[in-house]
């Protein structure tokens, strides 16, 4: 496609699940960025990979998450042991470097709500 | 002290009112985003800019580096304009710092 894909669209979750969020970045970006965006919050920075390697990983909010890019592509991000304070919109933006003068394109998030 | 603030947080208009929502920061930036965000909706970006200002329809987008301050103008504004606004600065090390976002009501 020509954007950035997330699936799934909508997740819910009984706490104590284990939940996987994937993203497909835009064909040949570099860079791939994890944010979360809890009810009417601006988002906050979770990740950032650039190709496969994983440069920053401030954001993370405990050990309970978890991200990966493999192959420098799709990346998953996966929240073990799910708590209801994870309830939030997860969104996945891509550009084609991270650093420097280059826009960031966003997927339309996934929303997970955890019970 | 939020490193991006935005006022107001929310703003109700007349439809064909000109708008403005201002941004503040307190770090370097590389570049800084305004964002256009509908309920239940994805994130698309407006502007994209550095210095100066942009022009996009009936937005228009300034930046002051100096006073690290940039406005988002909306000028005869309409009901299909209602939505959430972020402002979204870029950090040297490339991730983005969000302001706490404008939600804006443009009434017929």
């Amino acid at each position: 496609g020509a954007g950035v894909s997330q699936s799934p669209r909508y997740k819910v979750a009984k706490r104590g699940q284990d939940v996987a969020l994937r993203c497909d970045p835009i064909s040949g970006h570099v860079s791939l960025f994890w944010y979360q965006q809890a009810l009417g919050q601006g988002p906050e920075f979770l990740t950032y990979f650039q190709n496969e390697a994983q440069l920053d990983k401030s954001g993370l909010p405990s050990d309970r998450f978890f991200a990966e890019r493999p192959e420098g592509s799709v990346s998953t991000l996966k929240i073990q042991r799910t708590q209801q304070e994870d309830s939030a919109v997860y969104l996945c933006a891509s550009s084609l470097q991270g650093t420097g003068y280059n826009e960031q394109f966003f997927g339309p998030g996934t929303r997970l709500t955890v019970l | 002290k939020n490193e991006v603030e935005q006022s107001p947080q929310n703003l109700t208009a007349q439809e064909g009112e000109f708008i403005t929502i201002n941004c503040s920061y307190s770090v370097g930036i590389s570049a800084l985003h305004w964002l256009q965000q509908h309920p239940g909706g994805g994130i698309v970006s407006l502007f994209m800019l550095s210095s100066g200002k942009k022009k996009h329809g009936r937005l228009i987008a300034t930046i002051n580096i100096q006073e690290k301050h940039s406005s988002l103008h909306i000028t005869a504004s309409h009901p299909r304009d209602s939505a959430v606004y972020i402002c979204a600065v870029k950090s040297n090390t490339g991730k983005l710092i969000f302001g706490q976002g404008t939600t804006l009501q443009v009434k017929p």
